[in-house]
């Protein structure tokens, strides 16, 4: 059973880079068989996927955050991480580290495994 | 961003039905898989449909759901005081300018 954990600061100044690392454990991040995703729910609102990674480096950004966003991998590690830069309070949200099902031709299926999320602030 | 429309709130008795819809359009339910999560306080998230009407191994048979052309739907039967949480449903969004996984608004069931 693969399991995911998101760990970083849980307080970031306006402006600066919010920085988290997911850890994940029961399975290889190298498996062809999955994208590796950032997913994150501001307060009272619902799930807003950020983007997702696979094992060759290959990511896909959701167009409104695209600009601000870099995900990468370590796989030696079995580590995937977020920077996101030019924060401001609506950054404000619970962050989750979450598994993505690839299927046929690349094709994104379904998340089966999520991480508890972390609370990031931003505020000065 | 495309959005996928979810009602804001169901609520039924113990042992009740209630029913949660998702409302898209072409480019992201009308020619992708729909899933379903469950978000109880807490917790993770726990993916409960798969591929428009699966179950993962885990989900009992008291959710089920459905997709017709641009909607889909989640039907919880034998409501239970566990299942008192938010409910959201996922696919993927094929257009240029807003693709990328989607996921709903959201659902808050409510057990009376």
């Amino acid at each position: 059973q693969v399991q995911l954990q998101e760990s970083g600061p849980g307080l970031v100044r306006p402006s600066q880079t919010l920085s988290l690392t997911c850890t994940v454990s029961g399975g290889s991040i190298s498996s062809e068989d999955y994208y590796w995703n950032w997913i994150r729910q501001h307060p009272g609102k619902g799930l807003q996927w950020i983007g997702y990674i696979y094992y060759s480096g290959n990511t896909y950004y959701t167009p409104s955050l695209k600009s601000r966003i870099i995900i990468s991998i370590d796989t030696s590690k079995n580590q995937f991480f977020l920077k996101l830069n030019s924060v401001t309070a609506a950054d404000t949200a619970v962050y989750f580290c979450a598994r993505g099902v690839r299927g046929d031709w690349g094709s994104y299926r379904w998340t089966d495994s999520w991480g508890q999320g972390t609370l990031v602030t931003v505020s000065s | 961003q495309s959005v996928l429309t979810q009602p804001p709130s169901v609520s039924a008795a113990p042992g009740q039905r209630v029913t949660i819809s998702c409302s898209g359009i072409n480019s992201n339910i009308g020619k992708n898989f729909v899933s379903w999560y469950q978000h109880l306080p807490g917790t993770a998230p726990k993916l409960l449909i798969y591929d428009n009407n699966n179950r993962p191994s885990g989900i009992p048979d008291r959710f089920s759901a459905s997709k017709s052309g641009t909607s889909a739907t989640l039907d919880i039967t034998g409501l239970q005081t566990g299942d008192e949480g938010d409910y959201y449903c996922g696919t993927w969004d094929t257009t240029l300018s807003a693709g990328g996984v989607l996921f709903g608004e959201g659902t808050k069931v409510t057990v009376l």
